[in-house]
């Protein structure tokens, strides 16, 4: 069965550190991938999303970046880090067979961020 | 262009009473709708799914949603409330095209759900 991991799972940074966040999944060959951002009472936010390795597009222009290394690992980066970007960061997979593919996405646990 | 609403940010009801959350969307396919559930500081879980076929789905924890196309509705319901199905839950439907065959979701904004023992 396939599993995504996430971490960490908690982490406090200052403003203007650098970020680098780590998603993986296993279970599964050349998934599409997806970074998304919570902050409080502002719903889902898509980042980035990736269908294949080296292949990253973005929804929303920020001081974040995204990278897919591998096949099943999607890292979130920044260098320097806004008060703006905490929040709860959540990556995601799902997978393209067919034509009848549903396209349902699965979850990773979340790291929450916090920015001081 | 796809789009999802969810009628009321925060629903309280009774532990024991009926569960109904809305969800109205817009898609310019056919379209593809789901419902996750999410725990605090937990990830979403996905619910239930509406492809194609069978209006009335059933998905985990008891809950079940109906595709009403004429209403362009997807809400979903429980018959009886539980104090652990309090948590947030979030309607998708499918869409827009990321390439390579695959499709993003577009979520609504989710609804909080309440219940009082």
């Amino acid at each position: 069965s396939q599993t995504i991991h996430q971490w960490p799972a908690t982490l406090v940074q200052p403003v203007g550190s650098p970020l680098s966040l780590e998603c993986t999944v296993e279970g599964t060959s050349n998934p599409n991938l997806y970074w998304y951002r919570q902050a409080a009472g502002r719903g889902l936010q898509l980042l980035f999303y990736s269908v294949g390795i080296g292949q990253i597009s973005s929804e929303v222009p920020q001081n974040l970046s995204a990278s897919r290394p591998q096949d099943r690992q999607f890292i979130l980066s920044s260098k320097k880090l806004l008060l703006s970007d905490s929040g709860f960061y959540l990556c995601a997979w799902s997978i393209y067979r067919d034509s009848l593919s549903y396209n349902e996405q699965f979850f990773g646990p979340g790291t929450r961020l916090t920015v001081l | 262009a796809q789009s999802v609403t969810q009628l009321g940010s925060h629903v309280s009801v009774s532990e024991g009473a009926l569960v109904l959350l809305r969800c109205n969307y817009s898609s310019s396919v056919p379209p593809y709708l789901f419902w996750y559930v999410q725990y605090p500081n937990q990830g979403l879980q996905l619910l239930l799914k509406y492809t194609t076929g069978a209006t009335l789905v059933k998905g985990i924890n008891g809950f079940e949603a109906e595709f009403k196309k004429s209403e362009t509705s997807f809400h979903l319901t429980k018959p009886s409330a539980h104090m652990s199905d309090a948590a947030e839950y979030f309607c998708a439907v499918r869409g827009p095209y990321s390439g390579a065959g695959s499709y993003q979701l577009t979520f609504g904004k989710g609804t909080k759900l309440s219940v009082i023992p």
